[in-house]
């Protein structure tokens, strides 16, 4: 069975320090992993996906993600935090197997500090 | 940039009527889906579509549901008869394909339903 875990519920940064976002993945398969952002009464936006190019992927605002197999990781990080970047993140394993089931982390809360 | 579309933003509802949501996704997307986020939990699966007809659903899913593409825009999904615990964000996504990790998912921007 596959599951994704989101180690974090709320995550507080000052402006300007580096970001990161935890996210562990169970899968029998080689998963397609995803970050979306909901931003206060937003739809689900993509963040950047991993696809088994590249484990280093670059995404949108800065952010990027990194796709560890050994640690079963994927990580979102951002080297420096904007107030624009307070929302809640999400991190999301889709498979071949059952690729209509898509799993959501239960979300990480950023919150920025001035 | 093309996008999900969805109406109503926000839908106010008593507890047995019928609601309707309405989903518009990308033109070329083939594959429609429908999430739901009860607040403060998880975003959970509710039903996948392709070619007119529902390809995965979720125990969530049951016969109080369902799913339709009337005219060839827009996807829909309607309560029959709403309970209290129908009251959550409802997502509509597409995508244009399946089962490729290329093809992510496009979320709109969502129906918050309330069941009074």
């Amino acid at each position: 069975a596959q599951s994704v875990t989101q180690l974090d519920s709320h995550v507080s940064v000052s402006e300007g320090t580096p970001v990161l976002l935890r996210c562990n993945y169970s899968s029998s398969y080689s998963p397609s992993l995803f970050w979306y952002v909901q931003h206060p009464n937003k739809g689900l936006q993509l963040l950047l996906k991993y696809t088994s190019a590249a484990t280093l992927v670059k995404g949108i605002n800065g952010f990027e993600a990194e796709f560890k197999k050994s640690e079963t990781s994927f990580h979102l990080t951002k080297p420096s935090a904007h107030m624009s970047d307070a929302a809640e993140y999400f991190c999301v394993v889709s498979l071949y197997s059952s690729a209509s089931k898509i799993i959501f982390g239960s979300g990480t809360r950023l919150s920025i500090r001035p | 940039e093309p996008e999900v579309t969805q109406t109503p933003s926000h839908q106010v509802t008593q507890m047995g009527q019928e609601v309707i949501l309405r989903c518009v996704p990308i033109s070329n997307h083939l594959y429609f889906y429908w999430y739901r986020q009860i607040l403060g939990q998880k975003v959970e699966f509710l039903v996948s579509f392709y070619n007119n007809e529902i390809s995965e659903k979720s125990e969530i899913f049951d016969d109080q549901f369902s799913v339709e593409r009337p005219d060839g825009s827009n996807f829909t999904l309607k309560i029959r008869s709403t309970k209290l615990e129908d009251s959550a964000m409802y997502f509509c996504a597409s995508s244009l394909r399946p089962r490729d990790g290329n093809s992510p998912l496009h979320f709109g921007n969502g129906t918050r339903l309330t069941v009074t």
